[in-house]
């Protein structure tokens, strides 16, 4: 049972926007930044959202974050096949004085 | 360019021990937080350890508190991991990755080491 909520799975088609959610609590998402990851078979977790909403260079604006008391979701836009992948979202937690990770969603371009 | 790359993966049995190295490069190490993080086979992402730029704060998962040990050399950029007691619920990739400006989240991520604790 991971700290942070996400659902298992999302599903869109090509063109599509598709948001993730990610639900935690005053320890974590409340108090703290929220990052979003990206991860492919076989390949290393890939940033795609830093400090809740900001983009790293190389990152398409098709990808957006935003954060709301203890809940936060990824947003993406336009979808594409080279999209499906599993999504991690992350934050410092203080009551456990550590980093929590979301379940992941495993996103399908149908 | 930043770069990470994991090293001391395998195969131990349970109750042994291994320790993994993160040679890094590209950037100023020991300015930078520094984390190990794991996937177990068909698993999501798992926390293990954080470590501050200067070795004066650690923190573990409570799974491997007592049993792992995080370090650094700050001399020589690397990050290390010390596992003992293995149990095969420790079986997964582990990734070296390190925290960003804000100190707050992880920016930069390895491409992973594999330990597998059977018998």
């Amino acid at each position: 049972q991971s700290v942070l909520t996400q659902p298992p799975s999302a599903s869109g088609t090509p063109g599509q926007r598709v948001t993730i959610s990610c639900s935690g609590s005053d320890s974590n998402i409340g108090s703290h930044y929220v990052y979003w990851y990206q991860l492919l078979p076989g390949t290393a977790p890939k940033l795609l959202i830093y400090r809740n909403n900001q983009r790293p260079s190389g990152v398409p604006d098709r990808f957006s974050g935003s954060k709301s008391g203890t809940s936060a979701s990824l947003a993406i836009s336009g979808l594409r096949s080279e999209d499906e992948a599993d999504y991690y979202c992350a934050a410092w937690d203080d009551r456990l004085r550590g980093r929590v990770f979301g379940g992941g969603t495993k996103l399908t371009v149908l | 360019e930043v770069q990470l790359v994991e090293s001391g993966g395998g195969l131990v049995k349970p109750g042994g021990s291994l320790r993994l190295s993160c040679a890094a490069s590209g950037f100023s190490f020991s300015t930078y937080s520094m984390n190990w993080v794991r996937q177990a086979p068909g698993k999501g992402l798992d926390w293990v350890s954080s470590i501050s730029s200067g070795s004066g704060y650690m923190f573990y998962a409570d799974s491997v508190k007592g049993r792992f040990t995080i370090s650094r050399d700050n001399a020589n950029n690397l990050l290390y991991l010390q596992m003992n007691s293995l149990r095969a619920e420790d079986t997964a990739v582990y990734y070296c990755a390190r925290n960003d400006d804000s100190d707050q989240g992880i920016d930069y991520w390895g491409q992973g080491t594999l330990v597998t604790v059977s018998s």
